[in-house]
């Protein structure tokens, strides 16, 4: 069946650079396209950015100059990297399969100063 | 970016009643395939999120038809007949026409 899962740390230290790590299973990177959405404690959905699966990227303009998404097709893994980390970056961060039809379970990561 | 605009913000129902969220997007939601990329997901409590329609209304896999999307252009809605304990929570609705996708900004969905 069609699985998710983000791996990451839970803190991360001010300014520091956050690294996440989605691993997918039932389904392969080169036919469906990952999102990457965060959400911050209580409140709403952000689209940050997607792995598409011809191998691009896009990302949401708000995080263009900070982020990066790249892929590891053999290991079925999808990478968030976002440098210059702030104490409004805390948030749950998601991995979705294309068309948002299944999410991981999420990372909650806290910057801290 | 597109703005999909969600009422209410939040909605008090007792079990067995039938609610509608709507949800209005700032531009025209259909694709130049014809098609119209408008889905609703819903986070329950600690939970992430899942989709229950897809392009406006068609049911997601293992989703009850107590669940229905219309609408077309700009203007959706989310109906939930006869609203059971496990469907509380926060609706979202996202689009996926236009780049970068948006979502609303949710309807939370208590018991009475």
């Amino acid at each position: 069946q069609v699985q998710l899962k983000e791996t990451g740390p839970d803190l991360v230290q001010l300014t520091q650079t956050l690294s996440i790590t989605c691993t997918v299973s039932g389904f392969s990177l080169t036919t469906y396209n990952v999102h990457w959405v965060r959400q911050p404690p209580g409140k709403g959905l952000e689209w940050m950015g997607a792995m598409w699966n011809g191998g691009g990227t896009d990302y949401n303009s708000a995080f263009k100059s900070r982020l990066s998404i790249s892929r590891d097709t053999s290991k079925s893994q999808v990478f968030l990297k976002m440098n210059s980390l702030q104490t409004d970056d805390t948030a749950k961060y998601f991995c979705a399969r294309q068309a948002f039809d299944y999410w991981g379970q999420g990372v909650m990561v806290t910057v801290s100063s | 970016d597109v703005v999909m605009t969600q009422t209410p913000p939040s909605l008090s129902v007792a079990i067995g009643q039938s609610v509608s969220i709507s949800c209005k997007s700032s531009q025209s939601l259909v694709y130049s395939d014809g098609k119209t990329y408008l889905h609703w997901l819903l986070q329950s409590p600690g939970r992430s999120p899942k989709r229950l329609i897809y392009q406006v209304s068609n049911l997601g896999s293992g989703v009850p038809d107590r669940f229905s999307g219309t609408g077309s252009q700009k203007d959706f809605t989310l109906k939930i007949s006869r609203v059971e304990a496990e469907d509380l929570g926060v609706y979202y609705c996202a689009q996926t026409t236009h780049f970068p996708p948006t979502f609303g900004a949710g309807t939370k969905l208590e018991l009475k």
